[in-house]
């Protein structure tokens, strides 16, 4: 089975530096997914782990722990336009389809 | 990033009736994937599509679904007899040969009355 959990809301402020924590038990892994999704609008691919290790891509970094079922993004600098929802997804073993988490909506205030 | 079409972007259909949504990808894409999203839920996967044939479908993808490539373009996703809880987004995706990101097309919302 397919277990992937995130926090369901989150709010920070302008500026700062948000985490959010995702954790994975799947019955195979073969690399974690990042999405941010605005409301109404599809999910835009933001970051690909398959490797421990953080994964950096300017304002946006990923981490991935394979061995504790654990990834994180971290978010530097908060914009207004980064309030959105961000999906979590893992790729199984067997294929290529995408296992997503219920998402953490993040809201960034003044 | 590589674009892909979705139509139409809403439609609304009658329980009961099939509907057909379309997916235009650019030509070099081998890999095509149907997802859908409930209003509020998770996204979940459907139907992968690879060389012109399904490759993995899940539980969801009843004998209700189909998908086809009718013309070597076009990528269709079919409901024959469609219910009140399949009003969902349907997005498409799609993923470039040598890669796994897969890139989420804009998304037809089906609302079933």
């Amino acid at each position: 089975g397919q277990n992937i959990d995130q926090p369901t809301e989150m709010t920070a402020t302008e500026g700062a530096i948000v985490q959010i924590n995702c954790t994975y038990q799947t019955s195979g892994f073969n690399g974690l997914f990042w999405y941010q999704q605005h409301a109404g609008e599809a999910p835009t691919f933001l970051s690909y782990n398959v490797l421990d290790g953080l994964e950096e891509k300017g304002r946006f970094s990923s981490f991935l722990s394979r061995s504790k079922g654990y990834s994180y993004l971290l978010l530097k600098e908060l914009q207004m336009k980064d309030s959105a929802s961000y999906l979590c997804a893992v790729r199984d073993n067997a294929g290529n389809m995408l296992t997503f988490g219920g998402g953490t909506r993040l809201m960034v205030k003044p | 990033e590589p674009e892909v079409t979705q139509t139409p972007s809403h439609q609304v259909t009658q329980m009961g009736q099939e509907v057909i949504l379309r997916c235009v990808p650019i030509s070099n894409h081998l890999y095509f994937y149907w997802y859908r999203q409930i209003l509020g839920q998770k996204v979940e996967f459907l139907v992968s599509f690879y060389n012109n044939e399904i490759s993995e479908k899940s539980e969801i993808f009843d004998d209700q679904f189909s998908v086809e490539r009718p013309d070597g373009s076009n990528f269709t996703l079919k409901i024959r007899s469609t219910k009140l809880e399949d009003s969902a987004m349907y997005f498409c995706a799609r993923r470039l040969a040598g890669s796994y990101e897969q890139y989420f097309g804009p998304g037809t919302r089906l609302t079933v009355t």
